[in-house]
Formats: C-alpha cells, sequence, structure tokens
C-alpha cells in the first residue's frame, strides 16, 4: 500500500525560507495536500496539489511535485514564527476508496 | 460555520471503561472518519462511512466500534479501554468528488487511559 515518509523536525530562522519534503510510494494518488496543525489544534489545511500538475503558488507558499522521483515539498518563504506548527501531507489514493494517506508530520521549529 | 464537532475535547478514563467520543458536521458530508494520532505516527485511520447507516474498518480498528445512525454525527465508541488507546482522536469529513477542499477537521479529543 501507500507510505508517505516526512522528516520529523525542521528547524530554520525567523525571516529564512522553510522546505517541508515529503516521499510517497504510490503513484496513483490524484491530489496531494499538506496540513498544518497547531499546538492544541485539529488539522487545517493549507494547500493542495493535483497529481498533474508540477508547482503551485499560493501567496508565502510554493507545492512543487516531482512525479518522477515521488517527491512532494512545501516552501514556506519569510518563515514568521505563526509558521510554527506540525506539517503533515498526505495523498488521496483512489485504490482505497478515495481515502487519504498520512505522513507522520513535520515539526517546523522557529529560531528568532 | 460550526463545521466539525467533536465532544468532548478531554477525557481520562479507567482500564475497562467505556465510553462514545461524537463527531457532529453541519456541512452535509457524505463521508466521514474517525483518526487517532500518537506521536511520531501521523494519523491512522480506525473507521470511516461513505454515508448515513454505512460503517467500515481502517486501518487500526480493533477495540473500537462505530455508528452513523443520522448523516451528520459520527459516534466512536470504547467498549473496554486499554492505555494502548490513549491518544488523540480526530474525526473529519469530506464530501465525495471534492478533492480540492480535502478534509475538514474537528479540533480533537485527548483521551487518557489509566
Amino acid at each position: 500500500g501507500e507510505d508517505v515518509e516526512q522528516s520529523l523536525f525542521l528547524s530554520v530562522r525567523e525571516g529564512d525560507s522553510s522546505v517541508i519534503n515529503c516521499t510517497y510510494t504510490d503513484s496513483s494518488s490524484t491530489y496531494l495536500y499538506w496540513y498544518k496543525q497547531e499546538p492544541g489544534a485539529g488539522l487545517q489545511l493549507l494547500t493542495y496539489i493535483f497529481s498533474n500538475m508540477d508547482m503551485k503558488q499560493d501567496q508565502r507558499l510554493t507545492v512543487l511535485l516531482n512525479k518522477k522521483d515521488k517527491h512532494l515539498s512545501l516552501r514556506i518563504a519569510d518563515t514568521q514564527t505563526g509558521d510554527s506548527a506540525i506539517y503533515f501531507c498526505a495523498g488521496l489514493v483512489m485504490d482505497s476508496n478515495y481515502q487519504l494517506i498520512w505522513g507522520a508530520g513535520t515539526k517546523l521549529i522557529i529560531k528568532p | 460555520n460550526a463545521g466539525v464537532t467533536q465532544t468532548p475535547k478531554f477525557r481520562v478514563l479507567k482500564t475497562g471503561q467505556s465510553m462514545t467520543l461524537l463527531c457532529a458536521q453541519d456541512m452535509n458530508h457524505e463521508y466521514m472518519y474517525w483518526y487517532r494520532q500518537d506521536p511520531g505516527m501521523g494519523l491512522r485511520l480506525i473507521h470511516y462511512s461513505v454515508g448515513e447507516g454505512t460503517t467500515a474498518k481502517g486501518e487500526v480498528p480493533d477495540g473500537y466500534n462505530v455508528s452513523r445512525l443520522k448523516k451528520q454525527n459520527f459516534l466512536l465508541g470504547l467498549e473496554s479501554a486499554a492505555p494502548s488507546q490513549t491518544s488523540v482522536y480526530f474525526c473529519a469529513s469530506r464530501e465525495p468528488g471534492q478533492g480540492t477542499s480535502g478534509y475538514t477537521f474537528g479540533s480533537g479529543t485527548r483521551l487518557t487511559v489509566v
């Protein structure tokens, strides 16, 4: 079945760009998502990319998809303290009754 | 808009006790899901429902039961709680075919079994 992997932690300085990476095994994912979870809160959809796209930009967020390498990344420009959270990537897999397959999440730590 | 509401937000149970977690959504979504979140493991699907009156097992269904008697509500039951069920539980809902909107999540229930 699908497997989604992420690094558990990323530390960046305030004002720098953050790049959170995700690799997946199942190329049948139709949509790939990035969710943000702030402490004590639920998961909030940040952005998504359709599987036939290479890139999507939304204000400070840039999503890159490399289908050949099965690699997804989320770039946050000008990282702020409010970006401190856990970021999850997830793929919507057609063969699994359209269920989401989740990575373990990357905790983004912002250094002053 | 309330979206997805989970009750309770926190609960402490003794081993062997039972309880029901309630998830309510006001978006008329067909699909509903129960996940558990444990450190370093991401989200794992417990059970899900693709419509009123239907339920199906997810990745980690053992020790849990669910019911979807009304479209807007999805209940998760623990018949005999075990310490291994200490976790944060999230409910989510979505409308089939709306891939761009992803899932809508509740704010979670933190359950501790002692």
